[in-house]
């Protein structure tokens, strides 16, 4: 069974700061794991994912995450946050050896400051 | 990059009709299309999972008579909500898994914001 816990379900930062919005993850087997932000009434965008290959991911939007296996997280990080960053940003997981859906934390409401 | 198209965004209906959401991957073919339900401020719950040309799998808790699902096609899954009711009014989402395999991803479509009046 695979499990995803965002820590922090509203974080705020002044705009020009830096962004972390934490994320652990649980699976028994090398998991694949998603970020993805969501804009009011809108579907989910892919910011970055981690298929095992490289362990620092690059995304969109100067977005990057770390997986650490070691701690069980894949952080996501944005050196200086930008107004439009405002929205709900969603950790999420899935087993590659299965044809499971994703597994996904509670969310994130990342509040920009001016 | 991969689209998933889905429609209407909004709709609004009165109660005890029927309303389908439908959802076409654009460039790519989309073995399993996932159906997601979520409430305001909170996370994407599960409803169903289809794979093309077969039955969709409901989550528990999830009537699978009110929430009609149809894969009939790679491009085309179609979710109709039977009967609605206010209780229905939520934010439906449906996403698509890349057939060429799960390091593709999974693509979202935009949402629909069902009102039940």
């Amino acid at each position: 069974a695979q499990s995803v816990t965002q820590l922090g379900s509203h974080v705020s930062v002044s705009e020009g700061a830096l962004v972390l919005l934490r994320c652990n993850y649980s699976s028994s087997v090398p998991p694949y794991l998603f970020w993805y932000v969501q804009y009011p009434n809108q579907g989910l965008q892919l910011l970055l994912k981690y298929t095992s290959a490289a362990t620092l991911v690059k995304g969109i939007n100067g977005f990057e995450a770390e997986f650490k296996k070691s701690e069980t997280s894949f952080h996501l990080t944005k050196p200086s946050a930008h107004m439009s960053d405002a929205a709900e940003y969603f950790c999420a997981v899935s087993d590659p050896g299965s044809a499971r859906q994703l597994t996904f934390g509670s969310g994130t409401q990342l509040t920009v400051l001016p | 990059g991969a689209v998933v198209s889905q429609h209407p965004s909004w709709v609004i209906c009165k109660s005890g009709t029927s309303v389908k959401i439908e959802c076409r991957s654009l460039d790519f073919q989309a073995t399993t299309m996932f159906w997601y339900r979520q409430f305001p401020k909170q996370s994407l719950m599960l409803m169903a999972t289809s794979n093309e040309g077969s039955k969709a799998t409901y989550e528990q808790g999830v009537e699978k008579d009110k929430f009609l699902i149809n894969h009939a096609s790679l491009t085309l899954s179609t979710l109709t909500v039977t009967s609605a009711h206010p209780e229905d009014s939520s934010f439906y989402i449906c996403s698509a898994r890349d057939g060429r395999g799960l390091g593709y991803g999974y693509t979202f479509g935009s949402g629909t914001r069902l009102t039940v009046v």
